[in-house]
């Protein structure tokens, strides 16, 4: 069975400003780690994933992630944020070779303000 | 494409009613399941199936049953609804499990009272 923690339930950031949204993961397995975002009333939307190779994941909307193994981590990343990114992030992996779709976390809200 | 089409997106339910959620996608995925979303939890996997006639359960199944009798179609029923099911519910499909990323639908908005 895999876990995910997203260690901040909301983190507010000026706009322009630089965000990081952390997530670490725990697991027996090897798995497949990815980030969503949900906008306000809206279904989830994949940002990016990390499978296999390089460890630096660049995504839609100009956000990427960054999968360190040693530290079990999946931390999203954007330089400059607009206000338009406001909106619910989440991390989840899968299991490789699974077949019972993901494990989320519970969820960061990101809040611009301007 | 339509991608992964939920029905109805809003519901009211009195205790003990019967309902079914509606899930169909049209890009031959294989694997489907369902998820709901409570405040603060996160979303949690309800029922999940890898093919035509293959279901399984997943981390909060009580309350709930699916089939899955075509690759399009994986409906979700509530035997006799409770307050407890108050929740959004969203089905998510892919063509596999090795990291293609789900597709999600829009969501069901369900209320219990």
């Amino acid at each position: 069975a895999q876990s995910v923690t997203q260690l901040d339930s909301q983190v507010p950031v000026f706009e322009e400003a630089p965000v990081e949204l952390r997530c670490n993961y725990s697991s027996s397995v090897s798995v497949y780690l990815f980030w969503y975002v949900q906008y306000p009333n809206q279904g989830l939307q994949l940002l990016l994933k990390y499978l296999s190779g390089s460890t630096l994941v660049k995504g839609i909307n100009g956000f990427e992630a960054e999968f360190n193994k040693s530290q079990t981590s999946f931390h999203l990343r954007k330089p400059s944020v607009h206000i338009s990114d406001t909106a619910e992030y989440f991390c989840a992996v899968s299991e490789v070779g699974g077949a019972d779709g993901l494990t989320f976390g519970k969820g960061t809200h990101l809040i611009i303000q301007p | 494409n339509a991608g992964v089409t939920q029905t109805p997106k809003f519901q009211v339910l009195k205790t003990g009613q019967s309902m079914t959620l509606q899930c169909a996608q049209d890009m031959n995925h294989e694997y489907m399941s369902w998820y709901r979303q409570d405040p603060g939890m996160g979303l949690r996997l309800i029922h999940y199936s890898v093919g035509a006639g293959i279901t399984d359960q997943g981390e909060v199944p009580n309350g709930y049953n699916v089939s899955r009798s075509t690759t399009e179609d994986f409906p979700l029923r509530l035997l006799s609804a409770a307050p407890s099911q108050t929740s959004v519910y969203f089905c998510a499909s892919s063509y596999s499990n090795e990291g293609g990323g789900y597709t999600f639908g829009s969501g069901t908005r369900l209320t219990v009272v």
